[in-house]
């Protein structure tokens, strides 16, 4: 069965204070590793898409990393604005359906 | 703007009257999906369209429908709503290659008394 955990379930930053955040992934075969970013009341923000082992992508001060069995998404010198639900989801191997496999998301606070 | 936009984003009913969630996106994208979201369990697909007039079930697709007439829309039906059935519900959307990532609307939050 593919499964997506992701860890911490909750971590409070100060500003400035820099962090990485897991997603452990057992899927077959697996396609693509999604990161996503969601606000309260919001639906989930597409960040970054990771498609093989060694792979890295950056976007301000995020940057998400992959190895064949977990994704990390670094955090440098977060600010406030970067608080946030962070989602991973895994993408298995074709079935036609492209369900995503969502983890249950780390809820992130950065303080002032 | 791209977006995929669900309406209505509140509702609450009462067990057994039929309901519609609309769900539109403007990207011309071929595939849809509908998830919903439960504390604990994380977003689990329910139904998905590869595109016009095809459609199929996801994980779990007990007490839905869908339908797929045009490209841009895809509407989920609860014919006989019950509490179970009470979650945060998102429609998502995505271009025609398959690892190519999906975009999700701001979500319906439905609660079925």
């Amino acid at each position: 069965e593919d499964q997506v955990t992701q860890s911490p379930e909750a971590l409070r930053l100060q500003e400035g204070e820099s962090s990485s955040l897991n997603c452990s992934y057992t899927v077959s075969g697996l396609r693509g590793l999604f990161w996503y970013r969601q606000d309260p009341g919001k639906g989930p923000e597409f960040l970054f898409t990771l498609y093989s082992a060694g792979e890295e992508k950056e976007k301000e001060r995020l940057k998400a990393t992959l190895t064949k069995k977990e994704s990390f998404l670094h955090i440098t010198a977060p600010k406030p604005e970067d608080s946030a639900t962070y989602l991973c989801a895994a993408l298995p191997e074709d079935t036609g359906r492209r369900a995503l496999t969502f983890g249950s998301g780390t809820r992130l606070q950065v303080q002032p | 703007e791209a977006q995929v936009t669900q309406n209505p984003r509140y509702l609450i009913t009462v067990t057994g009257k039929k309901l519609t969630v609309t769900c539109s996106q403007n990207m011309n994208h071929e595939y849809m999906s509908w998830y919903r979201q439960d504390p604990g369990l994380g977003l689990r697909q329910i139904y998905y369209s590869m595109n016009v007039e095809v459609t199929d079930k996801g994980d779990v697709p007990e007490g839905y429908k869908v339908s797929r007439k045009e490209k841009r829309n895809f509407p989920l039906i609860l014919e006989s709503p019950s509490p179970n059935q009470t979650s945060l519900y998102f429609c998502a959307s995505s271009s025609g290659q398959s690892n190519q990532p999906q975009h999700f609307g701001d979500g319906t939050r439905l609660s079925i008394l």
